[in-house]
């Protein structure tokens, strides 16, 4: 199984300030065939389903704003808000679809 | 737009089965794959499986082999998840996930999820 790794686990940062989460697999996601990273971040706020961000490490999900940005591949990725909204608080997970069992992270809480 | 709806909360014993129902509308039924991911109190998420629509196949977590079974109905358009030989650990919001790009294996409309608690 790909074992997935973010870190931090938890993080604070200001209203309108930049954040980062990293995410690593313990293989490569990137498929050769395709060049296509096979990575997805999602959001979860308390209550609700995980909500579906950026995939292919970096489309972002139409209605997504584009403060959320994904970059990274083959084993080191990551999800950025450039500026963060008091809405974005929220747990996020990375996720790799490259071969099944489809895993994730262990989560990132964000708080302001 | 598209919707999943799933059963509501259950409470079983150890030892006992559960089968929790997601009914899809608003697209194509047999053209997604879906998807069943549960997360247990306070943790994150874990993928268990999916069934192909069309057809009815299904790839399971390696977890879960000889314990989930995953099946649909076409005619009522629902996905079906039965686990068996529930124990504590199984307590968990399971949730069906819609393939967001048909069969790639990322997620976009999601149930809202369903309690199960086993306790004796």
């Amino acid at each position: 199984d790909i074992v997935m790794t973010q870190s931090p686990d938890s993080l604070a940062v200001s209203l309108g300030e930049r954040a980062t989460i990293n995410c690593k697999s313990s293989q490569s996601v990137l498929y050769s065939s395709n060049n296509r990273n096979y990575l997805a971040w999602y959001q979860q706020k308390p209550g609700q389903p995980p909500k579906l961000l950026i995939y292919w490490a970096s489309t972002r999900e139409s209605g997504v704003p584009d403060r959320f940005s994904g970059s990274g591949s083959g084993t080191d990725f990551t999800l950025s808000i450039s500026s963060l909204q008091a809405e974005d608080v929220a747990v996020y997970y990375c996720q790799q679809y490259y071969s099944t069992p489809y895993t994730f992270g262990q989560g990132t809480k964000l708080e302001i | 737009q598209v919707q999943l709806v799933q059963s509501g909360a259950e409470v079983k014993q150890p030892g006992a089965s559960v089968k929790v129902s997601c009914k899809a509308s608003g697209y194509t039924f047999t053209r997604y794959y879906m998807h069943w991911v549960r997360q247990a109190p306070g943790q994150g998420l874990e993928w268990m499986g999916l069934i192909n629509p069309s057809g009815g196949s299904t790839s399971n977590a390696q977890k879960f082999q000889g314990r989930v079974t995953m099946t649909r109905d076409t005619s009522t358009s629902t996905f079906y998840m039965e686990l068996s030989s529930l124990s504590s650990d199984d307590t968990a919001v399971y949730y069906c996930a819609r393939d967001q790009s048909a069969t790639y294996g990322y997620f976009g409309p999601w149930g809202h999820g369903t309690l199960v608690t086993v306790s004796s």
